[in-house]
């Protein structure tokens, strides 16, 4: 079975500029999030979809983050103008659409890592 | 913010047994313990989890307290691929809810 598919995984900008990020989850799994991994931390989540429904996007910056899943199926990640402190490392994961009470284990993929110089 | 508290690193010779312990003091009746790795340059990876009861698995034994305030993640025989950072998460098990990480605990496996 595949995994999650993240690309690129590296990616140097310079500050002001815009960069993209590309998820495809694991086939039939309905829901996507997107979490950003700071240097030292753990991942913390910025946006959740089920299908291409977004069902929490509450810690998302919306100045300058954006995020789609078309079809949902494959999702990007966008951010526009970067800055300094978005440099971290961008995980995509997914998980399948289960029962409310059942547990759905979370699969990542390998990360982005974006630097902003 | 994460409900758990670890300790931020822990050495483990090679072959022998890797107990992480983790508190969880404000945990509640319905709230799982789950436990992800991440190795370095990866996502991370589920382990085990657990409600009250100990669990293993083919990677790791889960031992909750009988208070549940705390619990202990067991490698039974640490190899060199063992070393990560081990995050423990407190979560309902309900739906799809997002895992909220903590820092871990850095494993290092010394050969």
């Amino acid at each position: 079975e595949a995994g999650v598919a993240q690309s690129p995984r590296y990616k140097i900008i310079e500050k002001r500029q815009s960069v993209a990020f590309w998820c495809n989850p694991i086939s039939g799994h309905a829901t996507l999030y997107w979490y950003q991994q700071i240097l030292g931390q753990g991942p913390k989540l910025l946006i959740q979809f089920q299908n291409n429904g977004v069902v929490d996007d509450s810690q998302l910056p919306k100045d300058r983050f954006s995020a789609e899943r078309l079809k949902g199926v494959d999702s990007t990640l966008k951010i526009q103008p970067a800055k300094l402190e978005d440099s971290a490392v961008y995980l995509c994961a997914s998980s399948l659409m289960g029962r409310s009470s059942s547990y759905n284990e979370q699969f990542f993929g390998p990360g982005t890592r974006l630097t902003v110089l | 913010d994460a409900k758990t508290t670890q300790p931020t690193s822990m050495d483990c010779a090679e072959g022998r047994a890797a107990n992480l312990p983790c508190n969880h003091s404000t945990i509640s009746g319905n709230e799982y313990v789950y436990w992800y790795r991440q190795i370095h340059s990866q996502g991370p990876q589920y382990i085990i989890h657990g409600l009250k009861n100990n669990e293993t698995n083919e990677m790791a034994s889960l031992i909750i307290t009988e208070d549940r305030k705390s619990s202990t993640l067991i490698l039974p025989h640490a190899t060199l691929r063992d070393t990560a950072v081990y995050y423990c998460i407190v979560r309902s098990p309900r739906g799809n809810t997002p895992l909220v990480f903590g820092k871990g605990t850095r494993l290092s496996v010394i050969a």
